[in-house]
């Protein structure tokens, strides 16, 4: 079964620092990703997501992943990160073998410091 | 545009009772998926339903159940609730099986 890992469980930056979260999956086969933000209180919003071609994918509010193939990796990043951006963010994998399942890493909560 | 609509928002129900949640997906969107999501965990996969069909079932037992109705709309029911079901629980819709997936702002339900 697909598992998704998401080692960063907590992260907290400064102001205009740059952001990494690290997402890694098991499946070896076709796979669609995504990330989504749960900012305080409210629902899951899509950043961004991936299906097919170029593998840098630019998102909504300055986010952008790339997904590496080889490392079963697709890595959220953001160059310099607002206090707005503070937020649960949670890596989802969907695999060809699994149907229309999303599989949800187990999320990183993000602290931005003013 | 109106979203992904669940209801309740909240609700508090009692060991052993039963629940039914609601869910009115995007206008247009025919893909229903239901998740719990358990405090500080990601949201885990229940059922998902395409044009009235189920598609997909997680590992939950059998006490779960949901359908979808000819307008799309969804209900997820639980039986014999028990104080491990609290949880919120989300609904998300699809445009068709694959693609996107929005979610809505989800029912938090309380077992006591």
């Amino acid at each position: 079964a697909q598992s998704v890992s998401q080692h960063n469980h907590h992260v907290i930056l400064s102001e205009a620092a740059s952001l990494e979260l690290g997402c890694n999956y098991s499946y070896g086969g076709t796979v669609n990703l995504f990330w989504y933000v749960q900012y305080p209180g409210q629902h899951l919003q899509l950043l961004l997501k991936y299906f097919s071609g170029d593998p840098l994918v630019k998102g909504i509010k300055g986010f952008e992943a790339e997904f590496i193939k080889s490392k079963f990796s697709f890595n959220l990043r953001k160059p310099s990160v607002q206090w707005s951006d503070t937020a649960e963010y949670f890596c989802a994998v969907r695999d060809d073998n699994a149907g229309n399942m999303l599989t949800f890493g187990g999320g990183t909560r993000l602290m931005v410091k003013p | 545009d109106a979203g992904v609509t669940q209801s309740p928002t909240h609700l508090i129900k009692t060991r052993g009772q039963h629940v039914t949640l609601r869910c009115s997906p995007i206008s247009g969107h025919k893909s229903v998926s239901w998740y719990q999501q358990v405090l500080g965990q990601g949201p885990q996969f229940i059922f998902q339903y395409y044009e009235k069909e189920e598609r997909g079932r997680g590992n939950f037992p059998d006490r779960f159940s949901a359908r979808q109705f000819p307008n799309y709309s969804s209900e997820l029911n639980v039986n014999a609730l028990l104080l491990g079901d609290s949880a919120l629980y989300l609904c998300a819709s699809s445009l068709w099986e694959g693609y996107g997936y929005t979610f809505g702002s989800g029912t938090r339900l309380t077992v006591v």
